[in-house]
């Protein structure tokens, strides 16, 4: 089984519906991230985790949201969707201490109609 | 403002024709320098971790190194399943996130 997981996979949607994206790990890390990326812009970071409750925002974190319900799962809300946030959505995690790596899932491709 | 490029954006090689990717980076202290693996609808696969200048690291037919100012991915007699784009980031010290680059896709034609 993979350690991180992510669903749906892929999500076409319409403006102004609001979405949710979850992220679920088996690693037991401690930090969870949100990336979006689009073509030519590479992977850009939304929302950051530290703990259940310790969320930071990152570079783009306007028209998102995030909750994180538990240590092993971390959801990101688009509560109004519009087109231009049509991209790849990777969910990584990675462990307190060093090394600094971090682990991706599979992705959700999501369409903004 | 930390700042990471790759090039060239897409390098289309021979199988067994060795070459090398580049990742140049401007970072306010360096605390780590990434390089990933993404295959087309997938996520990034964790490749190499390097902390400082004069570092390598090797898996297979890669080969990673660090300078003050950049990185070099070297692959060696590459083979078809080596196509993938490669992706570096830097984490600054201090710095919770990863700044990536662009990615450079790579081919390997049989």
């Amino acid at each position: 089984d993979a350690d991180v997981t992510q669903t749906p996979r892929n999500r076409i949607t319409k403006t102004g519906k609001r979405i949710m994206l979850e992220c679920s790990q088996t690693k037991g890390h401690d930090r969870m991230y949100w990336y979006r990326q689009d073509p030519g812009l590479g992977l850009r970071l939304i929302y950051y985790s530290f703990d259940v409750k310790d969320i930071n925002k990152g570079e783009i974190s306007d028209g998102y949201s995030v909750s994180r319900q538990a240590q092993a799962k971390f959801s990101l809300s688009l509560e109004s969707a519009i087109p231009n946030q049509t991209a790849l959505y990777f969910c990584a995690t990675r462990r307190a201490e060093s090394p600094d790596t971090q682990y991706f899932g599979p992705g959700t491709r999501l369409t903004v109609l | 403002e930390d700042q990471v490029t790759q090039s060239p954006e897409a390098l289309r090689l021979q199988e067994g024709e060795s070459s090398s990717l580049n990742c140049s980076y401007t970072v306010s202290g360096l605390r780590g320098l990434f390089w990933y693996r993404q295959d087309p609808g997938k996520g990034p696969e964790f490749l190499f971790t390097l902390y400082s200048a004069g570092e390598e690291k090797e898996k297979e037919r890669l080969k990673a190194t660090l300078t003050k100012k950049e990185s070099f991915l070297h692959i060696t007699a590459p083979k078809p399943e080596d196509s993938a784009t490669y992706l570096c980031a830097v984490q600054a010290s201090g710095a919770q996130k990863l700044v990536f680059g662009q990615g450079t896709r790579l081919t390997i034609n049989p």
